[in-house]
């Protein structure tokens, strides 16, 4: 298996709402990645797990708060949103930071957010 | 700090058309350099990387050579067809000191559209 599942695809949701965002692999990788992407901009790094302790935080607002139950998991909660938060939300996986070669991020297919 | 430099877009090429897409790069060290591809509503997929100068990364009739003479991993293609029409992303990764790798650093991206 070499994918990365996000879900929902699609999620609208008013800015009162507390919903979840998920992605799993099952590679074996041991880094996990949240990124955010605006229309026809690079994805913009929020958060890596590294051996399910998260690493880096890159000064994301309160309003969005990550998870790694485990290895092969990465959720991301979401509330009281604001509609600029409303973006493609890209999750990837990587090997671990100790590993020798690349360490090429693999990306999941992205989940569409839109906050009203 | 690490910077990627794309060429400003976006592109629109005839079928069967030669494509080159500039790609520039500014790190310390010797970094990894990617291309990622990103289709219609989905997520971003790797294209080819090269991992040290004069390495050349292939996939799907597009090529890319890492010049470290002259910062580059300019990406081509001999004849484009329709179903390559994405934004295209050129990509970089290195280590640093302590073997860690550094944050995955995009170009600003560049759409190609390709007529029948």
């Amino acid at each position: 298996d070499t994918e990365v599942t996000q879900t929902p695809k699609h999620l609208v949701m008013g800015m009162t709402n507390k919903k979840s965002l998920k992605c799993e692999q099952h590679m074996g990788h041991r880094a996990m990645y949240w990124y955010k992407q605006k229309a026809k901009k690079p994805p913009e790094l929020m958060f890596v797990y590294s051996y399910e302790k998260l690493s880096i935080n890159e000064s994301v607002p309160s309003r969005f708060s990550p998870e790694c139950p485990n290895s092969s998991l990465l959720n991301l909660h979401l509330h009281a949103l604001q509609p600029e938060d409303s973006a493609l939300y890209l999750c990837a996986s990587s090997q671990g930071q100790g590993y020798s070669g690349a360490n090429v991020l693999t990306f999941g297919a992205g989940s569409r957010l839109t906050v009203l | 700090g690490d910077s990627v430099t794309q060429m400003e877009g976006p592109v629109t090429l005839s079928e069967e058309a030669f494509l080159t897409i500039n790609c520039t790069y500014t790190a310390t060290g010797y970094p990894s350099l990617f291309w990622y591809v990103q289709y219609p509503g989905e997520g971003l997929q790797l294209l080819l990387k090269a991992t040290k100068a004069d390495d050349k990364g292939s996939n799907k009739g597009f090529e890319a050579t890492y010049r470290k003479e002259t910062t580059s991993f300019h990406l081509e293609k001999g004849s484009v067809q329709v179903s390559d029409s994405a934004v295209y992303f050129c990509a970089l990764r290195r280590k640093d000191y302590t073997g860690a790798n550094s944050k995955l650093t995009f170009g600003k991206g560049i759409t190609l559209s390709v007529r029948p």
